[in-house]
């Protein structure tokens, strides 16, 4: 099946740093998309992209669909406390009866702010 | 006004059991999930249902066995359960093209 690698698998940064994560994939998806989770809690959506080289922000969240559809990054400026948690990236694949699709997940980034 | 909605929150069962997890969703999207997140985080599809319909079924042991009373609501049983199901389910519900919208999970435990 398909596989997402997603890294680093850890981060550990100081308040006010940049953070860099990406995600790779063995093949194609129409969308990539960056979750959120924290802990207890269910992932949240942060930013989706639906075409290939679409580079998009959500606040001092950035992200871009690789022009492969095989990757995607997810860069985020400024940490804050707030930002610690798992980030996931998610490719989404279209199956074979139309409408339906579904999402992979990759194996995760784990983000830690050193005080 | 939660909009995908699971319960239990936390379910500890002994091994053998038969236990149930409900899920709820109240933004009118059509199309439902399973997902199980295992003990490193891993998040992995296990079922899918559009429109009451089963669509996705990912070689999950017959076990485990999900009910689609309605498009609103995504259940799922589990028939003699083992050690290894412990684990986070999640339930998510996404409406056409759009992005998934997750509950809070089911922290299962089985002893």
């Amino acid at each position: 099946g398909q596989q997402l690698n997603q890294s680093p698998q850890s981060m550990f940064i100081q308040e006010g740093e940049d953070v860099s994560m990406n995600c790779t994939s063995s093949s194609i998806f129409n969308t990539w998309l960056w979750y959120k989770q924290d802990p207890g809690e269910g992932p949240v959506l942060l930013i989706a992209l639906y075409k290939a080289g679409e580079l998009t922000s959500n606040g001092r969240l950035t992200a871009q669909f690789g022009i492969t559809r095989k990757d995607s990054f997810l860069n985020i400026s400024a940490s804050i406390p707030s930002d610690v948690g798992i980030y996931f990236c998610a490719g989404r694949s279209r199956l074979s009866n139309f409408g339906n699709e579904k999402l992979t997940f990759g194996t995760g980034t784990r983000l830690t702010i050193i005080p | 006004d939660t909009a995908v909605s699971q319960t239990p929150k936390y379910l500890v069962t002994q091994m053998g059991n038969d236990k149930s997890i409900k899920c709820e969703q109240n933004l009118g999207h059509d199309t439902m999930y399973w997902y199980k997140q295992d003990s490193k985080k891993f998040l992995k599809i296990m079922f899918s249902y559009n429109n009451k319909e089963l669509i996705i079924n990912e070689t999950v042991p017959n076990r485990f066995s999900p009910k689609s009373p309605d498009k609103a609501h995504l259940n799922l049983h589990i028939n003699s359960l083992e050690l290894g199901d412990s684990a986070v389910y999640f339930c998510a519900s996404t409406l056409g093209l759009g992005g998934y919208t997750f509950g809070s999970g089911t922290r299962l435990t089985v002893v």
